[in-house]
């Protein structure tokens, strides 16, 4: 079965500092990627994705993430953070059958003025 | 536009007290899906549907029921809740297969 670990639970970065968010997953097979952001007390919007082809992706809100294979790993990067960011960050794995998505358990970004 | 929609955004509601908890979508989507979130957790999939397919997680308490009359709406019964059912929960639609899902706002129930 899928699983996915974001080993951090909470990130504070200053405004314009770069960001990266880890994420790690364990999958069977060619694996299906997402990045999701929350805000307080709203539901889950979708950043980007990944499903084959070039292992960077460009997402909404300037940002990107990184498939590497060989490290299991779909980091979520941003070079220059904006105060509005501040949210609860998560990422999923899903196989061809999206159906049976799994999430991570998050992590929290402050931003810092 | 086009949405996900869920109401109410909060409910609260007595130990015991069956609640029915709603969303629709103006997407036409397929697959409907209800996710449990709890505080700092990840959201956790209960159930979904495709079409009129249910399909339950093994581990989904017998507790939650799901209804889908039609395309557009979907229900999440909860039958006797429990303290421990006080959640957020999450509606989300899709196209099937690995297409994005999209959100609605959330349901945050409270159980008292």
């Amino acid at each position: 079965a899928q699983s996915v670990t974001q080993p951090d639970i909470h990130i504070t970065v200053s405004e314009g500092a770069s960001l990266e968010l880890r994420c790690n997953y364990s999958y069977g097979a060619t694996p299906y990627l997402f990045w999701y952001v929350q805000s307080p007390g709203q539901g889950l919007q979708l950043l980007l994705k990944y499903f084959s082809g070039d292992t960077l992706v460009q997402g909404i809100k300037g940002f990107e993430a990184e498939f590497k294979r060989s490290q299991s790993s779909f980091n979520l990067r941003k070079p220059s953070v904006h105060w509005s960011d501040a949210a609860e960050y998560f990422c999923a794995v899903g196989g061809f059958n999206n159906n049976d998505m799994r999430f991570g358990a998050g992590t929290r970004l402050t931003v810092k003025p | 536009d086009a949405m996900v929609i869920q109401n109410p955004r909060y409910q609260v509601t007595q130990f015991g007290k069956p609640v029915t908890l709603s969303c629709s979508q103006t997407l036409n989507h397929n697959v409907m899906y209800w996710y449990q979130q709890k505080s700092s957790q990840a959201p956790k999939l209960l159930f979904h549907y495709y079409d009129k397919d249910f399909n339950n997680e093994a581990d989904t308490p017998d507790n939650f029921q799901s209804r889908r009359p039609n395309t557009s709406f979907c229900f999440l019964d909860i039958r006797s809740p429990g303290l421990g059912d006080a959640a957020m929960y999450l509606c989300a639609t899709s196209t099937g297969g690995f297409e994005t899902q999209y959100f609605g706002p959330g349901t945050r129930l409270l159980v008292l």
